[in-house]
């Protein structure tokens, strides 16, 4: 099946210590997204890349990090210095970033720190 | 920052009733876009309009773009309990912003049986 993973699907912390969000596609798109959904609330951009070995920040990056090493993998790390990381994360791919089409989304991981 | 803004918040109907829902934006688009999102889970694409698009039609949804008036709307036609969910609309700058789209906060739509 082709898609994108997300796992875990809840993942439960303490405060003060990092954590890794892993994010997989097997669409071969070339773009791929972090967004941060808070209750009630639209999607905010937290980093986005549009080819191997290159990302940038997106609305509100401070307290996160991010990797492209692979085309087929975007890990997103919640530092310790992000304020309110509690919060549900959406990894997305787009297969062609110039032309806009649409964005694949997984389905999620809800991160909960206390 | 946000710059579709979602009207109503939340909209309750009976099944076979129509589904309007609205959005409004600030500065010029490529395209928007339409997802729905059912609750605890990712979104899905709904449908792209492009900003020389009026009107498109998918199955039972129809979305206008009116972009003298910087605003959307999605018509979901004789809807189910199934289509219960919350739909958001996203929109596209074009130039320099790349793939990145801009999310409305979400109509949440209720549809009773």
């Amino acid at each position: 099946d082709g898609g994108i993973t997300q796992s875990p699907k809840y993942l439960f912390r303490k405060e003060g210590q990092n954590v890794t969000l892993s994010c997989e596609q097997n669409l071969n798109h070339d773009a791929m997204y972090w967004y941060r959904q808070d209750p009630g609330q639209g999607l905010r951009l937290i980093y986005y890349s549009q080819i191997v070995n290159d990302f940038q920040k997106g609305d509100i990056a401070e307290g996160y990090s991010v990797s492209r090493e692979k085309k087929e993998s975007f890990p997103l790390t919640v530092t310790s210095a992000q304020k309110n990381p509690t919060a549900f994360y959406l990894c997305a791919s787009s297969p062609w970033l110039k032309g806009a089409y649409e964005q694949y989304f997984g389905p999620g991981t809800r991160l909960t720190v206390t | 920052s946000q710059q579709g803004e979602e009207d109503p918040q939340a909209l309750s109907i009976q099944e076979g009733e129509n589904a309007t829902m609205n959005c409004s934006y600030k500065t010029s688009i490529n395209n928007l876009q339409w997802y729905r999102q059912n609750s605890g889970r990712g979104l899905v694409h709904l449908i792209l309009i492009r900003s020389n698009e009026r009107e498109k039609h998918s199955g039972r949804l129809r979305v206008t773009l009116d972009t003298s008036k910087k605003s959307s709307s999605l018509l979901i036609t004789a809807s189910r309990a199934a289509d219960t969910a919350s739909y958001f609309c996203a929109t596209h700058a074009g130039g320099t912003s790349y793939g990145k789209l801009t999310f409305g906060q979400g109509t949440i739509l209720t549809v009773h049986p």
